[in-house]
């Protein structure tokens, strides 16, 4: 079965300053989606950021980017510039056919 | 974009009644729909997943009689929590699936207290 891992329970960054996230997953397959969602207090769960495995170019979204590495199964997410408004908690999913897999998510604290 | 209506957006009902829940795609034929449970700062878990026009499949530890969905049409489904317990409360998310496309939308979720 597949697996997601958010090693980081927590994340703090002052603002402006940037962070990253990091997330790990486990799958034997070679075609996938992985994928970063945003979940602020509203609990609205937002799309941050999509990877097609099949792509080598990392993906990117205006202040925020992926560290895609396939063969380490590794997809970090990369904020730049970090805003106020970037508070919420962060989960990483992957999926294959129709189903997602979420990790345990990651709550990021933004510092004025 | 593409919009997933979920309601109520919030739901108190007494112990031992039934609930129901709606997740509409309000711009696309959502193929297949997820129904998700989330305990407070911890992740989502998949209840079940269903398509149009055949019965849902639950992850394992999820009761079927408990938790009844239907998909009825390619932009409506509906959970229905029966003889709801207080142990039942929690936050509900939908998301729908748009067959060809690798992309997820969410509702806005249910909050459910059972009192």
């Amino acid at each position: 079965a597949q697996t997601v891992t958010q090693s980081q329970p927590e994340m703090s960054v002052q603002e402006a300053e940037t962070v990253t996230l990091s997330c790990t997953y486990d799958t034997s397959e070679s075609d996938y989606y992985l994928f970063w969602y945003k979940q602020p207090p509203s609990r609205q769960m937002i799309l941050v950021i999509r990877q097609e495995a099949y792509k080598q170019q990392n993906a990117t979204e205006n202040r925020f980017s992926v560290n895609f590495q396939k063969a380490a199964k590794s997809f970090s997410l990369k904020i730049s510039d970090s805003q106020l408004g970037d508070a919420a908690m962060y989960f990483c999913a992957y999926s294959r056919g129709n189903k997602l897999v979420f990790g345990a998510g990651t709550i990021l604290r933004v510092k004025s | 974009g593409a919009v997933v209506s979920q309601h109520p957006s919030w739901v108190i009902c007494k112990s031992g009644t039934s609930v129901k829940i709606e997740c509409r795609s309000l711009d696309f034929q959502a193929t297949t729909m997820f129904w998700y449970r989330q305990f407070p700062k911890q992740s989502l878990m998949l209840m079940a997943t269903s398509n149009e026009g055949s019965k849902a499949t639950y992850e394992q530890g999820v009761e079927k009689d408990k938790f009844l969905i239907n998909h009825a049409s390619l932009t409506l489904s509906t959970l229905t929590v029966t003889s709801a317990h207080p142990e039942d409360s929690s936050f509900y998310i939908c998301s729908a699936h748009e067959a060809g496309l690798a992309g997820y939308t969410f509702g806005s979720g249910t909050r459910l207290t059972v009192v």
